[in-house]
């Protein structure tokens, strides 16, 4: 079936560190999304990818969708504590079925 | 705008008993999903339903079943519950109307389940 992979599965950064965060799918997809979820709390939609190559930025947060519409990546600029929790990408297929990577979850050091 | 809406937000059972959460979707919104969480993993899908009709379903066992009602309002049941069915339950709604644009899933809080 169709999969998502999602990797690193952990990532610690030392404040002002970088961070990426990658997400490969096993088939094309119509559109990819990524959500935060904060430690004790629940996924919030960060953005939304549709155009093949695309990419978004939204601050230190840059979002890339791939030329083959099959992977895409989050990379932050400089992290800082805030951004401490799990970051997932969702793939859709066009089937209604949305597919979520197993999440990758940054540790920032003060 | 009111967002999705669980109850309970924190339950313990015993082994072998049922439970049934509630989710109440963002008005308008006709997609209800559910999802299983474990502490430090990833976002299982249970089911999807659309209109009062299952559209999707993911790779869970029979115990956990689910229903959505006409004003789009859903509720799961998991029976004959097992101490590794302990994990926080996440309901999202979308309009998800067009499968090709996509929607954005918007997530409730999630009911704690705790089975002992």
């Amino acid at each position: 079936g169709q999969q998502v992979m999602q990797i690193p599965q952990y990532q610690h950064v030392q404040e002002g560190e970088d961070f990426t965060t990658y997400c490969n799918s096993s088939t094309t997809l119509s559109n990819i999304q990524w959500y935060k979820q904060r430690p004790g709390g629940h996924p919030v939609f960060l953005i939304q990818l549709v155009k093949s190559g695309e990419v978004k930025k939204q601050k230190r947060l840059t979002f890339q969708f791939g030329e083959a519409k099959k992977n895409s990546s989050l990379h932050i600029t400089a992290t800082q504590t805030t951004d401490v929790g799990t970051y997932f990408c969702a793939g859709n297929t066009g089937g209604f079925k949305t597919i979520f990577g197993a999440g990758t979850r940054l540790f920032v050091k003060a | 705008k009111a967002g999705v809406t669980q109850t309970p937000r924190y339950l313990i059972k015993t082994r072998g008993q049922q439970v049934t959460l509630s989710c109440s979707p963002i008005s308008g919104h006709r997609s209800v999903s559910w999802y299983q969480q474990t502490p430090g993993q990833g976002l299982q899908f249970l089911f999807e339903y659309f209109s009062e009709t299952q559209r999707n379903k993911g790779n869970f066992p029979g115990r956990f079943s689910g229903r959505q009602f006409s004003n789009s309002r859903s509720e799961m049941n998991v029976s004959t519950l097992e101490l590794g069915d302990s994990a926080l339950y996440l309901c999202a709604s979308s309009s998800h109307t067009d499968g090709l644009s996509g929607n954005t899933i918007y997530f409730g809080e999630g009911s704690w389940l705790t089975v002992v």
